[in-house]
């Protein structure tokens, strides 16, 4: 069964509006959550996370809100830009265990 | 230069012969893994490495193998390989930061 959920594969937005990624998880053992950006023919790079003691965190136009009490994690862009078009993977870890990755969303933000 | 890589970019092997994927950190992180990333599974984990010849089996370990006789090196070897196993395939470290570095990806093509 899959520890990690993103639930849609693709989402669309307009430049200029703000873009929300979600993500589930099912492991309360998780204390640490994270997003990755992925361009074609790249490795995953690291864009944000946020530790279970938090609820959110700001990176610039980049949010990260969790709820644990709903083992939701959500991830906002704004305002969303054509070069924030990307496959986006949320990420969970817990002590010194891997990385569990969800299946990923493909944003693509429309000039 | 510093970072992590991966070794060949691009591989194109038949059914039934052995391959082997390098891949170097700089960095001398303790932990390494690596994931192969198919459409609609996101990244898998295939194996890890908590330090120097300490491995373990992820999710996805039937017919490969690794070694980490270096903490700098993590090859992974395809023993025989099946046209399954045709993939994108990620190396990734971990040091004392939570979030994981990847390297730029195999595409690996087994015909």
């Amino acid at each position: 069964d899959q520890q990690v959920k993103q639930n849609s594969p693709s989402l669309s937005v307009q430049e200029g509006r703000i873009s929300i990624l979600n993500c589930d998880y099912t492991n309360s053992m998780f204390d640490y959550f994270l997003w990755y950006k992925k361009y074609p023919a790249e490795g995953p790079t690291f864009l944000i996370s946020i530790s279970s003691i938090k609820d959110k965190n700001e990176d610039g136009r980049f949010t990260v809100f969790l709820n644990k009490s709903a083992k939701h994690l959500s991830l906002h862009i704004v305002p969303s830009q054509p070069g924030d078009s990307a496959v986006y993977f949320c990420a969970e870890r817990g002590g010194n265990t891997p990385l569990v990755f969800g299946k990923g969303t493909r944003l693509s933000v429309i000039a | 230069d510093a970072g992590i890589t991966q070794s060949p970019r691009y591989k194109i092997t038949e059914t039934g012969r052995q391959v082997t994927l390098m891949c170097h950190q700089t960095w001398s992180h303790s932990y390494m893994f690596w994931y192969r990333q198919d459409l609609g599974h996101g990244l898998r984990l295939i194996y890890y490495s908590a330090a120097a010849d300490i491995t373990d089996k992820g999710e996805v370990p039937d017919g490969y193998v690794v070694s980490r006789s270096k903490t700098e090196n993590f090859p992974l070897t395809l023993e025989s390989a099946t046209r399954s196993q045709t993939s994108v395939y990620f190396c990734a470290s971990i040091g004392g930061k939570t979030e994981a570095f990847f390297g730029q990806g195999t595409r690996l093509t087994v015909v």
